[in-house]
Protein backbone atom coordinates (compact mmCIF):
# COMPACT_ATOMS: atom_id res chain seq x y z
CA UNK A 1 0.00 0.00 0.00
CA UNK A 2 1.19 3.64 -0.82
CA UNK A 3 2.18 5.37 1.89
CA UNK A 4 0.22 8.81 0.62
CA UNK A 5 -1.93 8.41 -2.28
CA UNK A 6 -3.26 11.23 -4.44
CA UNK A 7 -5.48 11.62 -7.49
CA UNK A 8 -3.20 12.92 -9.91
CA UNK A 9 -5.51 13.91 -12.09
CA UNK A 10 -5.04 16.95 -14.07
CA UNK A 11 -7.87 18.86 -12.73
CA UNK A 12 -8.78 21.21 -15.69
CA UNK A 13 -10.74 24.30 -14.64
CA UNK A 14 -11.64 27.34 -15.37
CA UNK A 15 -10.89 30.82 -13.54
CA UNK A 16 -13.25 31.61 -10.52
CA UNK A 17 -13.65 28.08 -9.98
CA UNK A 18 -13.67 26.37 -6.97
CA UNK A 19 -11.63 22.61 -6.78
CA UNK A 20 -10.88 20.28 -4.12
CA UNK A 21 -8.38 17.32 -3.63
CA UNK A 22 -8.05 14.60 -1.52
CA UNK A 23 -5.13 12.33 0.01
CA UNK A 24 -5.18 9.34 1.93
CA UNK A 25 -2.12 8.14 3.82
CA UNK A 26 -1.31 4.50 5.61
CA UNK A 27 0.89 5.19 8.52
CA UNK A 28 -1.30 5.92 11.51
CA UNK A 29 1.76 7.23 13.46
CA UNK A 30 1.88 10.23 10.96
CA UNK A 31 2.13 13.79 13.03
CA UNK A 32 2.60 16.58 10.90
CA UNK A 33 0.25 17.06 7.83
CA UNK A 34 0.78 20.06 4.84
CA UNK A 35 0.23 20.77 1.36
CA UNK A 36 3.08 21.83 -1.12
CA UNK A 37 3.21 23.22 -4.22
CA UNK A 38 5.26 22.72 -6.96
CA UNK A 39 5.79 24.07 -10.16
CA UNK A 40 6.91 22.29 -13.12
CA UNK A 41 10.88 21.72 -12.54
CA UNK A 42 10.47 23.64 -9.06
CA UNK A 43 11.26 22.56 -5.96
CA UNK A 44 8.45 21.96 -3.62
CA UNK A 45 7.37 25.19 -1.71
CA UNK A 46 5.31 24.79 1.51
CA UNK A 47 1.77 26.15 0.86
CA UNK A 48 0.08 25.55 4.32
CA UNK A 49 0.19 23.27 7.31
CA UNK A 50 -2.73 21.39 8.09
CA UNK A 51 -4.33 21.07 11.98
CA UNK A 52 -6.99 18.92 13.31
CA UNK A 53 -9.50 21.54 13.60
CA UNK A 54 -8.80 22.58 10.27
CA UNK A 55 -7.26 25.41 9.17
CA UNK A 56 -8.09 28.32 6.50
CA UNK A 57 -5.23 30.89 4.39
CA UNK A 58 -7.30 32.91 2.21
CA UNK A 59 -8.54 30.88 -0.78
CA UNK A 60 -7.03 28.04 0.80
CA UNK A 61 -8.78 25.64 3.03
CA UNK A 62 -7.26 22.53 4.45
CA UNK A 63 -9.05 19.53 6.44
CA UNK A 64 -7.79 16.60 8.13
CA UNK A 65 -9.55 13.95 9.66
CA UNK A 66 -7.34 11.75 11.68
CA UNK A 67 -9.88 8.78 12.08
CA UNK A 68 -9.88 8.11 8.18
CA UNK A 69 -6.28 8.98 7.57
CA UNK A 70 -7.56 11.71 5.03
CA UNK A 71 -6.45 15.19 4.73
CA UNK A 72 -8.18 17.90 1.30
CA UNK A 73 -7.27 21.01 0.37
CA UNK A 74 -10.03 22.90 -1.26
CA UNK A 75 -9.36 26.18 -3.49
CA UNK A 76 -12.08 28.73 -3.91
CA UNK A 77 -11.88 31.88 -6.67
CA UNK A 78 -9.09 29.92 -8.70
CA UNK A 79 -6.59 32.01 -10.73
CA UNK A 80 -3.99 31.34 -13.35
CA UNK A 81 -1.48 31.30 -11.19
CA UNK A 82 -2.90 28.32 -9.25
CA UNK A 83 -1.88 26.15 -11.72
CA UNK A 84 0.59 23.64 -10.30
CA UNK A 85 1.02 20.18 -8.80
CA UNK A 86 -0.35 20.26 -5.27
CA UNK A 87 1.73 17.57 -3.33
CA UNK A 88 0.01 15.91 0.05
CA UNK A 89 2.93 15.45 2.32
CA UNK A 90 2.97 13.84 5.97
CA UNK A 91 5.79 12.97 8.52
CA UNK A 92 5.40 10.73 11.48
CA UNK A 93 5.69 11.49 15.37
CA UNK A 94 8.97 9.95 15.71
CA UNK A 95 10.73 10.85 12.37
CA UNK A 96 12.17 13.63 10.53
CA UNK A 97 11.48 12.58 7.24
CA UNK A 98 8.55 13.99 4.85
CA UNK A 99 6.73 11.50 3.10
CA UNK A 100 5.01 12.86 -0.68
CA UNK A 101 2.75 11.84 -2.43
CA UNK A 102 2.85 12.32 -6.30
CA UNK A 103 1.01 15.11 -6.65
CA UNK A 104 -2.15 16.25 -8.40
CA UNK A 105 -1.78 18.54 -11.27
CA UNK A 106 -4.42 22.03 -11.26
CA UNK A 107 -4.22 23.93 -14.59
CA UNK A 108 -6.56 26.84 -14.51
CA UNK A 109 -7.33 28.40 -17.59
CA UNK A 110 -9.23 31.63 -18.22
CA UNK B 1 14.08 36.56 2.47
CA UNK B 2 16.54 33.37 3.75
CA UNK B 3 16.82 30.93 1.49
CA UNK B 4 18.64 27.45 0.79
CA UNK B 5 20.65 27.44 -2.11
CA UNK B 6 22.63 24.66 -4.57
CA UNK B 7 24.89 24.43 -6.86
CA UNK B 8 25.64 22.90 -9.40
CA UNK B 9 21.93 23.40 -11.30
CA UNK B 10 22.82 20.87 -13.39
CA UNK B 11 25.96 18.00 -13.45
CA UNK B 12 26.58 15.52 -16.12
CA UNK B 13 28.39 12.75 -15.29
CA UNK B 14 29.52 9.39 -16.66
CA UNK B 15 28.56 5.87 -15.15
CA UNK B 16 31.15 5.10 -12.01
CA UNK B 17 32.24 8.48 -11.35
CA UNK B 18 31.95 10.65 -7.85
CA UNK B 19 29.91 13.20 -7.99
CA UNK B 20 29.38 15.81 -4.72
CA UNK B 21 26.10 18.05 -4.69
CA UNK B 22 26.40 21.27 -2.39
CA UNK B 23 24.08 23.18 -0.72
CA UNK B 24 24.21 26.29 1.58
CA UNK B 25 21.36 25.95 4.03
CA UNK B 26 19.03 28.81 5.80
CA UNK B 27 21.81 30.09 8.59
CA UNK B 28 19.79 29.79 11.73
CA UNK B 29 18.59 26.32 10.39
CA UNK B 30 19.86 23.03 12.44
CA UNK B 31 18.66 20.39 10.55
CA UNK B 32 19.63 19.60 6.99
CA UNK B 33 18.07 17.38 4.74
CA UNK B 34 18.58 15.59 0.95
CA UNK B 35 15.45 14.35 -1.09
CA UNK B 36 15.39 13.31 -4.60
CA UNK B 37 13.00 13.04 -7.28
CA UNK B 38 12.97 10.96 -10.78
CA UNK B 39 11.43 12.85 -13.50
CA UNK B 40 7.90 12.16 -13.13
CA UNK B 41 8.12 10.38 -9.74
CA UNK B 42 7.03 11.48 -6.24
CA UNK B 43 10.01 13.24 -4.08
CA UNK B 44 11.79 10.61 -2.10
CA UNK B 45 13.52 11.07 1.52
CA UNK B 46 17.21 10.42 1.31
CA UNK B 47 18.61 11.46 4.45
CA UNK B 48 18.30 13.84 7.75
CA UNK B 49 21.46 15.29 9.52
CA UNK B 50 21.40 17.14 12.73
CA UNK B 51 24.90 17.96 15.00
CA UNK B 52 26.65 16.62 12.66
CA UNK B 53 25.70 13.32 12.21
CA UNK B 54 22.92 11.31 10.48
CA UNK B 55 19.40 11.35 12.34
CA UNK B 56 17.52 9.43 9.88
CA UNK B 57 17.79 7.65 6.42
CA UNK B 58 16.06 5.97 3.56
CA UNK B 59 16.22 2.45 1.82
CA UNK B 60 17.54 4.93 -0.63
CA UNK B 61 20.47 6.05 0.67
CA UNK B 62 23.29 3.25 0.59
CA UNK B 63 26.75 3.07 1.37
CA UNK B 64 26.91 4.76 -2.04
CA UNK B 65 25.84 7.74 -0.29
CA UNK B 66 27.54 10.01 2.00
CA UNK B 67 26.97 13.34 3.80
CA UNK B 68 28.62 15.59 4.80
CA UNK B 69 28.89 19.12 6.84
CA UNK B 70 32.86 20.41 5.81
CA UNK B 71 32.30 24.00 7.19
CA UNK B 72 30.07 26.16 9.24
CA UNK B 73 27.88 26.92 5.92
CA UNK B 74 27.69 23.71 3.69
CA UNK B 75 26.30 20.72 3.60
CA UNK B 76 27.12 18.13 1.29
CA UNK B 77 25.51 14.93 -0.57
CA UNK B 78 28.19 12.96 -2.20
CA UNK B 79 27.55 9.83 -4.67
CA UNK B 80 31.00 7.45 -4.71
CA UNK B 81 29.99 5.14 -8.14
CA UNK B 82 26.91 6.74 -9.43
CA UNK B 83 24.70 4.75 -11.50
CA UNK B 84 22.45 5.42 -14.49
CA UNK B 85 19.35 5.13 -11.83
CA UNK B 86 20.79 7.75 -9.72
CA UNK B 87 19.56 10.00 -12.81
CA UNK B 88 17.41 12.74 -11.05
CA UNK B 89 16.50 15.92 -9.37
CA UNK B 90 18.37 16.08 -5.85
CA UNK B 91 16.48 18.57 -3.37
CA UNK B 92 18.66 19.71 -0.35
CA UNK B 93 16.48 21.26 2.18
CA UNK B 94 16.55 22.66 5.74
CA UNK B 95 14.75 23.34 8.95
CA UNK B 96 14.39 24.87 12.26
CA UNK B 97 13.62 22.04 14.60
CA UNK B 98 13.17 18.64 12.69
CA UNK B 99 9.55 17.82 13.80
CA UNK B 100 6.26 19.45 14.22
CA UNK B 101 3.39 21.05 12.46
CA UNK B 102 5.53 24.13 12.53
CA UNK B 103 8.78 23.43 11.74
CA UNK B 104 8.84 24.17 7.90
CA UNK B 105 11.31 22.26 5.56
CA UNK B 106 13.11 24.84 2.87
CA UNK B 107 13.69 23.54 -0.08
CA UNK B 108 16.64 24.61 -2.27
CA UNK B 109 16.11 25.07 -6.01
CA UNK B 110 17.84 21.26 -6.69
CA UNK B 111 20.74 20.13 -8.71
CA UNK B 112 20.04 18.07 -12.17
CA UNK B 113 22.11 14.80 -11.70
CA UNK B 114 22.26 13.32 -15.16
CA UNK B 115 24.48 10.15 -15.26
CA UNK B 116 25.16 8.88 -18.78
Amino acid sequence: RKEVEQDPGPFNVPEGATVAFNCTYSNSASQSFFWYRQDCRKEPKLLMSVYSSGNEDGRFTAQLNRASQYISLLIRDSKLSDSATYLCVVRSGAGTALIFGKGTTLSVSS
Amino acid sequence: EPEVTQTPSHQVTQMGQEVILRCVPISNHLYFYWYRQILGQKVEFLVSFYNNEISEKSEIFDDQFSVERPDGSNFTLKIRSTKLEDSAMYFCASSEWGQGNTDTQYFGPGTRLTVL
